[in-house]
């Protein structure tokens, strides 16, 4: 069964630093990757999705995030992250061609950034 | 456009009580899918309807819990009894039908928090 591992529970940077969150993903066939981001006090939402075509997404924000079949991963990336970005991130995966488009989440990353 | 709706927004009962958890997805949105979010964790499917058929409930308990999405709209998540447990936000959420490839979006709500004590 497809499973979705987020190795940083908890990220504390500074403004202006550089962010790369980790998604690996277990499932080899072909794979639709999404990162969602819940603002504090808000509903999820997705920060940016890849089902095919370049393998660099760029999505609102400024956050991008690079698949690599080969590693099974999926990476979000900010240059300069800002006050605002303090919020929880989650990587999904869904297995195209399944009966069902079902979201596999990963557990979260918690990022705090200080002014 | 309006969002995907929840209601209530926080809940808290007593173990064994029963609870009720109603969401309005997206208008025109075929897919509704409930999630179960417990502290530290990642949601996890539950059910998922197409308009108000059932596509996957391999996951809800279906001793204690129950779904259904009477003429392809609006949907109610119960729980009866309630455990420990179950103590979680549930999220709903909604999306348009896929075609082919065609990548699309689930819309998500703000969840309902329940408290079992």
């Amino acid at each position: 069964a497809q499973s979705v591992s987020q190795h940083n529970h908890h990220v504390i940077l500074s403004e202006a630093a550089s962010l790369e969150l980790g998604c690996n993903y277990s499932y080899g066939g072909t794979v639709n990757l999404f990162w969602y981001v819940q603002y504090p006090g808000q509903h999820l939402q997705l920060l940016l999705k890849y089902f095919s075509g370049d393998p660099l997404v760029k999505g609102i924000k400024g956050f991008e995030a690079e698949f690599i079949k080969s590693k099974f991963s999926f990476n979000l990336r900010k240059p300069s992250v800002q006050w605002s970005d303090t919020a929880e991130y989650f990587c999904a995966v869904m297995n195209y061609g399944g009966a069902t488009n079902k979201l596999i989440f990963g557990t979260g990353t918690l990022l705090a950034v200080q002014p | 456009e309006a969002g995907v709706a929840q209601s209530p927004r926080y809940k808290i009962i007593e173990k064994r009580q029963s609870v009720a958890f109603w969401c309005n997805p997206i208008s025109g949105h075929a897919t509704l899918y409930w999630y179960q979010q417990i502290l530290g964790q990642g949601p996890k499917l539950l059910i998922q309807f197409q308009n108000n058929g059932v596509v996957d409930d391999s996951q809800l308990p279906k001793d204690r819990f129950s779904a259904e999405r009477l003429k392809g709209v609006d949907s109610t998540l119960k729980i009866q009894p309630a455990k420990l447990e179950d103590s979680a936000v549930y999220l709903c959420a909604s999306s348009s039908l896929p075609s082919g490839r065609a990548l699309y979006e689930q819309y998500f709500g703000p969840g309902t928090r329940l408290t079992v004590t």
